[in-house]
């Protein structure tokens, strides 16, 4: 079965700064992809940015970025220019391309963003 | 187009009774999922619907746990005498179809439990 960590239950960072949140995973899979989800106080999960373990170049979407290390399992977010809207848990996610393709997902991590 | 729908956002009930979750796909999704987020947690698999296929239940923690989908479109999710380690958020995401992970899965706000 495959497990997602992150260790990092809170972090914060200042307006306009740049913040890392790590995520390792385990899997005996090749074929997969990964998200990072970020989930506002209105419960509504968003999707950021995903990548897929076959794609060696890491994904980017505007200020968010992923540092993908297959060998390692690692797939960490680095959000730039933090802004108060980024405030929100984020969470980590593994899907395999096979069976009922289910997301697994990490226990996340708390962002503050500080003024 | 509308995103996802859940009902009722919030549901507060008494130990053992029973208690239905709905909700509403986007329209033409095949794929529908049912998660449970517990205070603290991430969210963990409960059930899957695909198409007319059989559901894949492997998620469901225990026989009080049951979900249907009427139709191939919307679903409601029941717990049958409900336990306080119940209280959660229960989410539903839908997806267009399975082909190698392309399409991604978008998230209802969900409902949340509380078990008195």
């Amino acid at each position: 079965a495959q497990t997602v960590t992150q260790s990092q239950p809170e972090m914060s960072v200042q307006e306009a700064e740049t913040v890392t949140l790590s995520c390792t995973y385990d899997t005996s899979e090749s074929d997969y992809y990964l998200f990072w989800y970020k989930q506002p106080p209105s419960r509504q999960m968003i999707l950021v940015i995903r990548q897929e373990a076959y794609k060696q170049q890491n994904a980017t979407e505007n200020r968010f970025s992923v540092n993908f290390q297959k060998a390692a399992k690692s797939f960490s977010l680095k959000i730039s220019d933090s802004q108060l809207g980024d405030a929100a848990m984020y969470f980590c996610a593994y899907r395999s391309n096979f069976g009922n393709e289910k997301l697994t997902f990490g226990t996340g991590t708390r962002l503050t963003i500080i003024p | 187009g509308a995103g996802v729908s859940q009902s009722p956002s919030n549901k507060v009930t008494e130990k053992g009774k029973d208690v239905e979750l709905r909700c509403d796909p986007i329209s033409g999704h095949t794929a529908l999922y049912w998660y449970r987020q517990s205070l603290g947690q991430g969210l963990e698999f409960l059930i899957y619907f695909q198409g007319n296929s059989a559901p894949d239940k492997s998620g469901l923690p225990s026989d009080r746990f049951s979900a249907e989908r009427t139709g191939g479109s919307v679903s409601t999710l029941t717990i049958q005498r409900t336990q306080q380690e119940d209280s959660a958020v229960y989410l539903c995401a839908s997806s267009l179809a399975l082909m190698r992970g392309r399409y991604e899965q978008y998230f209802g706000p969900g409902t949340r439990l509380t078990v008195t």
